[in-house]
């Protein structure tokens, strides 16, 4: 079955540089979300989106920004990195938030900043 | 403030016997539970999931206990398997509105010994 897919899979970026994270949800999933798990830490919720809009805000920085394609695909844009914006960050998509499904994640993205 | 609290860091279990993962939480506005599970530099797997109109959910050897009282949920494994080890997050979220998005605990590691 599709899963979720995530890409790059791994990103090294220098300071003050930008990276874009890409997300493609499992097909038919309406709902995209991003979070960041930072070393020995649990995720934490970034950003959500359903159809196309943003439908829930986390602990996001102001240098992030991320959008919901027409295709539902999804892309987290980071810019100014800083060495702390080093994590993996996962995606994870679901059907319809409103009601009781389990969201699925990708494998993640590991960003790196040197 | 950690609303999803899983008090024990690790665990570790002989193969064949039950492993008990707990999870605490403190909002009484959570009422959809899920449990995860996650190998390292991978995302997170849905394992399963139990809504507060259960007390029980149960899939293989695989069993989530819900004490909405108590705010306490539990996840059974049995027989515990090798290829079990690995983090278990648990997550809870709101049902309805706007803010659907999970929150986790820190995860429990579990290690399976042959």
């Amino acid at each position: 079955a599709a899963g979720v897919i995530q890409s790059p899979r791994h990103l090294i970026k220098e300071k003050r540089e930008t990276a874009t994270l890409k997300c493609y949800p499992i097909p038919r999933h309406d709902t995209v979300y991003w979070y960041q798990q930072g070393p020995g830490q649990d995720p934490q919720f970034l950003i959500s989106f359903y159809e196309k809009m943003q439908s829930d805000k986390g602990s996001i920085p102001d240098r992030f920004s991320a959008q919901q394609f027409s295709d539902y695909h999804s892309e987290l844009n980071m810019s100014s990195l800083e060495l702390g914006d080093s994590a993996l960050y996962f995606c994870a998509s679901s059907l319809d938030y409103r009601r009781n499904t389990e969201a699925f994640f990708g494998q993640g993205t590991r960003l790196t900043v040197v | 403030d950690q609303q999803v609290k899983q008090n024990s860091p690790s665990l570790s279990v002989q193969e064949g016997r039950i492993s008990i993962l707990n999870c605490d939480y403190t909002n009484s506005m959570f009422d959809y539970f899920l449990w995860y599970k996650k190998y390292p530099a991978e995302g997170p797997t849905f394992l399963i999931s139990i809504s507060s109109i259960k007390d029980k959910n149960e899939d293989g050897r695989f069993t989530v206990f819900l004490n909405k009282s108590a705010k306490h949920l539990s996840l059974h494994i049995v027989p515990s398997q090798p290829g079990d080890s690995a983090v278990y997050f648990c997550a809870a979220r709101p049902s309805g509105g706007s803010n659907y998005k999970l929150t986790f605990g820190k995860g429990t590691l579990l290690t399976v010994n042959p």
